[in-house]
């Protein structure tokens, strides 16, 4: 098993640019999440999944949309980045909200 | 949300026993106790998870006091791979609940030779 991919590592944008953030898992967890990591802040949830075709806000949800249209895929959309959502992203999967919960390599971006 | 508290950071010698303590005075019956660690430019990994009195696992032991307001991770004989900044997780993990998990800001812990 890969475990959780996430794809691209590193992405500049500007901004006004929109771009998607991807996550994959071949765990066939149901729940899945997006958190972002900012200097000195831990992790904030942005959204998150209890499984296809079921998403909720987390706590920073302003800014980027989430779909799931497959168990799979989880990804993360940016509609007009600024450079406030620069940061580091995580993607996050678990069989449920109750089980440990597995995390990428990240997605560091930077908005200019 | 039941919010949580770390020392920022900590230091220890190699071998030694480490205990980081995390403070999370309004936790709900319903809420865990997680502990993540996350070594740099790598994603959170699970050590440990309890909600009272002691669990332990092959890598570490989480102590929960009966008033359940604190927990203590505690990491037997550290090494320097131990580097890494470890995580406090107060959350309602049951099945449907709206809650939503928060990580605090963490606490970074140095293993010195």
């Amino acid at each position: 098993n890969a475990g959780v991919t996430q794809t691209p590592k590193f992405q500049v944008l500007k901004t006004g640019q929109s771009m998607t953030l991807q996550c994959a898992q071949d765990m066939n967890h149901e729940y899945m999440s997006w958190y972002r990591q900012d200097p000195g802040m831990g992790l904030r949830l942005i959204h998150y999944s209890v499984g296809a075709g079921i998403t909720d806000q987390g706590e920073v949800p302003n800014g980027y949309n989430v779909s799931r249209s497959t168990t799979e895929d989880f990804p993360l959309r940016l509609l007009s980045a600024a450079p406030s959502q620069t940061s580091v992203y995580f993607c996050a999967s678990s069989f449920s909200r109750q089980e440990t919960q597995y995390f990428g390599p990240g997605t560091r971006l930077l908005v200019l | 949300l039941a919010k949580t508290t770390q020392p920022i950071s900590m230091d220890s010698y190699e071998g030694q026993e480490v205990n980081i303590t995390c403070s999370h005075n309004n936790i709900a019956t319903n809420d865990y106790i997680t502990w993540y660690q996350q070594f740099p430019s790598q994603g959170p990994r699970f050590i440990i998870q309890g909600y009272k009195t002691k669990v332990t696992n092959e890598v570490a032991s989480l102590f929960i006091p009966a008033d359940r307001k604190s927990s203590t991770l505690s990491l037997p004989r550290v090494s320097l791979s131990d580097t890494a900044v470890y995580y406090c997780l107060v959350g309602d993990f049951r099945a449907g609940s709206a809650r939503q998990l928060t990580f605090g800001s963490g606490t970074q812990l140095t293993v010195l030779p």
